[in-house]
């Protein structure tokens, strides 16, 4: 069975600019959350997506953004990027239907910010 | 609210020492605890989990942790650490309330071994 993907794997991007994350669920999957990594503030939880829904936000602002496909596809939009965006974005997939549900995760986006 | 405290943010052991990578956890409701362990430039990868099944949870890669209520702890260990076990390595918590899939983190804790 394929793991999640994640692409573009590296990405490197300027002030102001927007930018487009992509994620792949393993198959039958329907959640997608997405984190953010940073040295320091390490792992923070961005939101999840279940069919197609956002159903969990976490405290960012509002230029971080996301959207479910109907194939449980996932992406995640960052506009007017900001020096701090710089991190390892990973989306990890679930069946989603009770919180104990394991969680796996994708290699991770990471983006730089100059 | 939940949230997780690692203790300890390096641990280094000898190859074949007691690995000990502490967790404790802060929820009011019933949690669901988890470990996964991060190589360089890779994602995180699940060691174990909890669910309320059996206290002692085994893992992949020899490890296993007992959940111990009355301590709120989860504390993550193997008996005899390799070489490839340095990474870093994180606990998480989450419970099963409607269904939320968030995942709460702890800082981590670099696991270091040494011949």
């Amino acid at each position: 069975k394929a793991g999640v993907t994640q692409t573009p794997r590296y990405l490197i991007k300027t002030r102001g600019q927007q930018v487009t994350l992509s994620c792949s669920p393993i198959s039958g999957h329907r959640s997608v959350s997405w984190y953010q990594q940073t040295p320091g503030q390490g792992l923070q939880f961005l939101f999840e997506y279940f069919s197609e829904t956002q159903r969990n936000k976490g405290n960012f602002p509002g230029r971080f953004s996301g959207r479910q496909f109907s194939n449980s596809r996932s992406e995640m939009n960052v506009s007017t990027l900001e020096l701090g965006d710089s991190a390892l974005y990973l989306c990890a997939s679930s069946f989603g239907d009770r919180g104990g549900n394991e969680q796996f995760f994708g290699p991770g986006t990471r983006l730089t910010v100059l | 609210a939940q949230s997780v405290t690692q203790l300890g943010s390096h641990v280094s052991v000898s190859e074949g020492a007691l690995v000990l990578l502490r967790c404790n956890y802060s929820s009011s409701v019933p949690p669901y605890l988890f470990w996964y362990v991060q190589y360089p430039n890779q994602g995180l990868q699940l060691l174990l989990k909890y669910t309320s099944a059996a206290t002692l949870v085994k893992g992949i890669n020899g490890f296993e942790a007992e959940f111990k209520k009355s301590e709120t702890s989860f504390h993550l260990t193997k008996p005899s650490a390799h070489m490839s076990d340095a990474a870093e390595y994180f606990c998480a918590v989450t419970s099963d309330t409607g269904g939320e899939n968030k995942l709460t983190f702890g800082t981590g804790t670099q696991l270091k071994v040494e011949l």
